[in-house]
């Protein structure tokens, strides 16, 4: 089976700080997506990945940044946290040619 | 760029019976794949069907069905002799049938499915 591994499924972090959600996936996929879920707004596309050093900004980019020097893993990395940027996040992946992707199960964020 | 409407934020079925959620999107792309996946409360998205564009029979996985209206942009996800375990978020989805930089999956608000025992 497919894996996609997020490494927190809760997390509280303080305004300012420096936060780096991870996401790892097993099988060899070229495509890695960040998505943000709030209520009433469905998922939102923040950055995407075709390639290892290759990304896209999605919808939502501001105040995001994103690292993937691996094909197996994807960082989301939250420059200087925002109280605005408390919700769920999710990783999913793709390979090129497919068009199923696969879902982490999610980092719930707070930031205070 | 794409978009995909729900215009439903909830719905409520009763157990063993059918219900229709409705997905309209916009694009000027020709080929495309279009998806629903589900959302139960552990927070899991699970693909549920896809529909390929170019194909003009409707996708079909057990209980589940669509409903593809290529010219008017509307897919609808029915759901037969709903279960209990049925209840969830459901989203609808657009994917270009390009690859690379377009390979995102567009993602409507979703509608919250309750099952009525």
């Amino acid at each position: 089976d497919v894996k996609v591994t997020q490494s927190s499924r809760y997390l509280v972090k303080r305004t300012g700080e420096k936060v780096f959600l991870e996401c790892v996936q097993d099988m060899d996929h070229e495509n890695m997506f960040w998505y943000r879920q709030d209520p009433g707004l469905g998922l939102r596309l923040i950055y995407f990945s075709y390639d290892v050093k290759m990304k896209e900004k999605g919808d939502i980019p501001e105040g995001y940044s994103v690292s993937r020097e691996k094909k197996e893993r994807f960082s989301l990395i939250l420059e200087s946290a925002s109280t605005n940027q408390t919700s769920m996040y999710l990783c999913a992946s793709s390979l090129r040619e497919s068009t199923e992707a696969f879902f982490g199960q999610g980092t719930r964020l707070t930031v205070v | 760029a794409q978009t995909v409407t729900q215009s439903q934020p909830e719905m409520s079925v009763q157990e063993a019976e059918t219900v229709t959620l409705s997905c309209t999107y916009d694009t000027s792309e020709s080929d495309y794949y279009l998806f629903w996946y589900k959302q139960p409360p552990s927070r899991q998205m699970i693909l549920v069907i896809r529909q390929e564009a170019y194909k003009q029979q409707n996708a079909t996985e057990n209980r589940f069905s669509v409903n593809f209206q290529k010219a008017a942009k509307s897919f609808s996800l029915k759901i037969s002799d709903s279960q209990l375990g049925d209840a969830a978020m459901y989203f609808c989805a657009y994917r270009s049938a390009w690859t690379g930089a377009n390979s995102k999956l567009t993602f409507g608000k979703g509608i919250t499915l309750s099952v009525r025992p």
